[in-house]
């Protein structure tokens, strides 16, 4: 069963902040929030990851509200190099940390 | 070197043959998963492994089967391989004994059932 939503699809042009939001009704109280880049052929790279408030690293910032039901994943200024798939996932620390179910993603197209 | 390393990187076989795939990490992580990505559909978790005596079925894991012969490597077997089987293959690891959930992914293996 999937444990988050988010679209399907994003277009942006290069220099934009990109904002991609997830939806998770029904996160649990050890759940993290992960965020992860895939491009073309190649495996998932973790960008960031967070439990409640806001965490910013080099690449990416993740906005997270008092009831976690969301998130919201920031990219600052997009380059064409940035086009491709985001996935939004949970992942239990803890018992349930194997779980880790990726779900189709968000695919974003980043244009001149 | 690759941390994760997948072998082999393509593989094109015939419908009813068996198969496996194989992944072997130097990370010293001690859970291990195997994906299948089709294209629209992302990533699906086959299998896991939490260590060497522990198996655990995931999202799709009918048709296939896994072993874990030792902490650094973790097998997918398909004992018949089928053409709906064909997809990009992904393994990978983490570590448990860190705060910080990240999976790092092998190369991914393209497999072909004709």
């Amino acid at each position: 069963l999937a444990k988050t939503t988010q679209p399907i699809s994003m277009d942006s042009y290069e220099g934009q902040e990109v904002n991609i939001t997830c939806s998770h009704n029904n996160i649990a109280t050890n759940d993290y929030i992960t965020w992860y880049q895939q491009f073309p052929s190649q495996g998932p790279r973790f960008i960031i990851q967070g439990y409640k408030t806001k965490v910013t690293n080099e690449v990416a910032s993740l906005f997270i509200p008092a009831d976690r039901k969301s998130s919201t994943l920031s990219l600052p200024r997009v380059s064409l190099s940035d086009t491709a798939v985001y996935y939004c996932l949970l992942w239990g620390y803890g018992g349930s940390q194997g779980n880790l179910i990726f779900g189709k993603g968000t695919k974003l197209s980043v244009k001149p | 070197d690759a941390d994760v390393t997948q072998t082999p990187r393509n593989r094109i076989t015939k419908t009813g043959k068996r198969i496996m795939l194989e992944c072997s990490q130097t990370k010293g992580h001690d859970r291990m998963y195997w994906y299948r990505q089709d294209p629209g559909l992302g990533l699906r978790l086959i299998y896991y492994s939490f260590d060497v005596k522990d198996i655990n079925k995931g999202e799709i894991s009918d048709g296939y089967s896994v072993s874990r012969q030792a902490q650094a490597k973790f097998s997918l077997s398909l004992e018949s391989a089928i053409p709906n089987q064909t997809a990009l293959y992904f393994c990978a690891t983490s570590d448990s004994q860190r705060s910080n959930t990240e999976a790092f992914f092998g190369q991914g293996t393209r497999l072909t059932v004709v």
